[in-house]
């Protein structure tokens, strides 16, 4: 298993500002995924971490807009530029299990309200 | 693209009652299909994975099943308990791991005392 641990927890932001959330992996692992849940919507892949290159990032999500780092193998930032209300949401990052079909694991998240 | 549909969205019964949450996926080709608990302010919590050659999982008063053909899984909790209110999550993943999972939006659950 991992344990995952992110900071902040919740933040309060004004539009147009930015918030690097970070995300701490009791393990090394090559891969690491931060998703989105909007309010009353369904977890959705922002974009996928490796270690040593560039993030992979789904359709509708950009680099200009949620920049990650990934200077380590335990270790990963996705950060929210220029926000807007639009950007409320829960920010949660994961794992993938080392073992073949093991489940993934997932952070507490970080509750995000843009005014 | 995947698409996972959780139904219903909420739903709210007595407490020992038997209940059913529904997950259907339009594309059947996946590893595997997992059920999730969501918790506010305590992230996600795995409940139940099933692999894309199994029919079933069972853990404890929870059970769940996969028919990968029809694109569909099923819930099963016994006897609920107010403990077991929370938010379930169907997830589904079509990369073996390398591409993230695709969620539904869940199914709110209330148990009443």
């Amino acid at each position: 298993s991992a344990v995952i641990s992110q900071k902040p927890s919740r933040d309060i932001c004004q539009r147009g500002t930015s918030l690097t959330i970070q995300c701490q992996v009791d393990s090394q692992v090559t891969m690491m995924f931060w998703y989105r849940q909007q309010p009353g919507q369904s977890l959705t892949l922002i974009a996928t971490a490796n270690q040593g290159s560039e993030a992979t990032y789904e359709s509708g999500f950009v680099i200009d807009k949620f920049p990650i780092s990934r200077p380590n193998l335990t270790f990963s930032t996705l950060t929210v530029s220029n926000m807007s209300p639009e950007d409320s949401s829960i920010y949660l990052c994961s794992v993938p299990g080392q073992r073949y079909q093991e489940t993934q694991y997932f952070g507490p998240g970080t509750r995000l309200l843009v005014l | 693209k995947q698409e996972v549909t959780q139904i219903p969205a909420a739903l709210s019964v007595p407490e020992g009652e038997n209940l059913v949450l529904n997950c259907s996926f339009t594309d059947s080709a996946i590893y595997n299909l997992q059920w999730f608990r969501q918790d506010p302010g305590k992230g996600l919590t795995s409940l139940l994975l099933i692999q894309s050659s199994q029919r079933e999982q069972t853990s404890g008063r929870l059970n769940a099943s996969l028919d990968k053909s029809s694109g569909r899984s099923t819930l099963y909790i016994a006897a609920s308990q107010p403990g077991d209110s929370a938010t379930y999550l169907c997830a589904v993943d079509s990369g073996g791991g390398a591409d993230g999972l695709t969620f539904g939006k869940g199914t709110h659950l209330i148990i009443q005392p």
